[in-house]
């Protein structure tokens, strides 16, 4: 049972660099979350999907794109990368279905920008 | 729009005392709450879930919450705590397609 995976796990990057985060899940979910945590602050959404081919901005998406080509994967992109997004970065997925609406989460990714 | 207030940023406890960690939320549309435990460097697990019927809901490792709608409030309890549960609790609630969380309590269990 893979569920949710994440990668990388770890990225140090410097100020002014670009990456990708991958998020795949294997569980046909329709709705899949980008969300950003940092101490005192919980986890704010920074983008999120209801299906493929669709995406929505959250709480906190300056800085952020996301893509979602495929079902399963849902793709966290940062162009330039700023120190003020140094964080651990959690992708989440869940079912449309009310009776296993919760969200099921990845292993984090922790993203240092210096 | 939904929110989610979690009233306390910590909570020390000794092992084997009762504790209540406070959640409160708003939203404009039915809501569907959670709450998820996270362990030191891991993601979250879902710890219970209230969509509809009995307001006192159980979950996993002992722990339970009852949903009080007018005082909107899903506070989570248990009666006896071990150093295991030493680790960080987010209350979140589901009120359309985004799942919005709490600031999360850091529960600390004292032996």
């Amino acid at each position: 049972n893979a569920g949710v995976t994440q990668t990388p796990k770890f990225r140090v990057l410097k100020t002014g660099q670009s990456m990708t985060l991958l998020c795949a899940q294997d569980m046909n979910h329709e709705y899949m979350y980008w969300y950003r945590q940092d101490p005192g602050m919980g986890l704010r959404l920074i983008h999120y999907s209801v299906g493929e081919g669709t995406t929505a901005k959250g709480e906190v998406p300056d800085g952020y794109n996301v893509s979602r080509l495929k079902k399963q994967n849902f793709l966290l992109g940062l162009e330039s990368a700023a120190p003020s997004q140094t964080s651990v970065y959690f992708c989440a997925s869940r079912t449309r279905r009310l009776r296993d609406t919760e969200a099921f989460f990845g292993q984090g990714t922790r993203l240092t920008v210096v | 729009a939904q929110s989610v207030t979690q009233l306390d940023s910590q909570v020390p406890v000794f092992e084997e005392a009762p504790v209540e960690l406070r959640c409160n939320y708003s939203s404009s549309v039915s809501v569907y709450l959670f709450w998820y435990v996270q362990y030191p460097n891991q993601g979250l697990q879902l710890l219970l879930k209230y969509l509809s019927g009995s307001t006192l809901v159980k979950g996993i490792n002992g722990f339970e919450a009852e949903f009080n709608k007018s005082q909107t409030s899903f506070h989570l309890r248990k009666p006896s705590v071990h150093i295991s549960d030493t680790a960080e609790y987010f209350c979140a609630v589901n009120g359309g397609n985004k799942l919005v969380f709490g600031a999360g309590t850091i529960l600390r269990v004292k032996s």
